[in-house]
């Protein structure tokens, strides 16, 4: 399984760009990119997913590395709401279970 | 539309004692998850099932039993409850087809075993 690297926190200005760094090396050819974030001890929450082109929906961005090693979520424009821990999961699509591993995440602090 | 439902939502326990967490779907997806999270950690996969009938052990199977009861229940078994089982349980259905592909999951189980 590859195995993801996330810093353990980080903080933004409310209204400002969050830039949440994820590092997966050993990431496979088959393997796709996903984050979720889970807001105060509630059930997570899907934000994005991407194998190696560029994603943008209405909750954020996912820029992913050309050699696929590291990807960057960006939300756009950070509100209080976003304070959350943010998992980013490396996994096979078509494996429906062993593969979907939630680390430690990096909790994000947004401040007023 | 209800999404994910999870009951209880806090219990308490004795060592030794059984118990079942329920979860329901009103979403028809096929595939069903049970996780359970420790304090300041992430998730970690307990079973699975991709689809009604079928279940599998994920990465922590041991102590809990499951039930895919039909598509929309999926339940948690513990037979001997553990102070080492103290955790938060979260249940999650998954959707996929064309670029989707996501979990959606319940607003958890407070479960304390003294």
């Amino acid at each position: 399984d590859a195995k993801t690297t996330q810093p353990p926190s980080m903080d933004c200005a409310e209204g400002r760009a969050a830039n949440l760094p994820c590092n997966h090396s050993t990431i496979s050819g088959n393997e796709y990119v996903y984050w979720y974030r889970q807001i105060h001890s509630q059930g997570p929450q899907y934000i994005i997913h991407g194998l190696k082109n560029n994603e943008t929906n209405e909750m954020a961005s996912l820029i992913i590395t050309e050699d696929r090693k590291s990807s960057t979520l960006i939300l756009p424009h950070a509100t209080l709401r976003d304070t959350a821990v943010y998992y980013c999961i490396v996994r096979n699509s078509d494996n429906y279970g062993q593969n979907f591993v939630f680390g430690p995440g990096t909790r994000l602090s947004v401040l007023p | 539309n209800a999404g994910v439902t999870q009951t209880p939502k806090f219990q308490v326990l004795k060592t030794g004692q059984s118990m079942t967490l329920q979860c329901a779907q009103d979403m028809n997806h096929n595939s069903m998850y049970w996780y359970r999270q420790d304090p300041g950690m992430g998730l970690r996969l307990i079973y699975y099932s991709a689809s009604e009938g079928t279940t599998d052990k994920g990465e922590v199977p041991n102590g809990y039993n499951v039930s895919r009861l039909n598509k929309r229940e999926f339940s948690l078994r513990l037979e001997s409850a553990a102070p080492s089982q103290t955790s938060v349980y979260f249940c999650a259905c998954r959707h996929t087809g064309g670029r989707t592909d996501t979990q959606y999951f319940g607003p958890g189980t407070r479960l304390t075993v003294l």
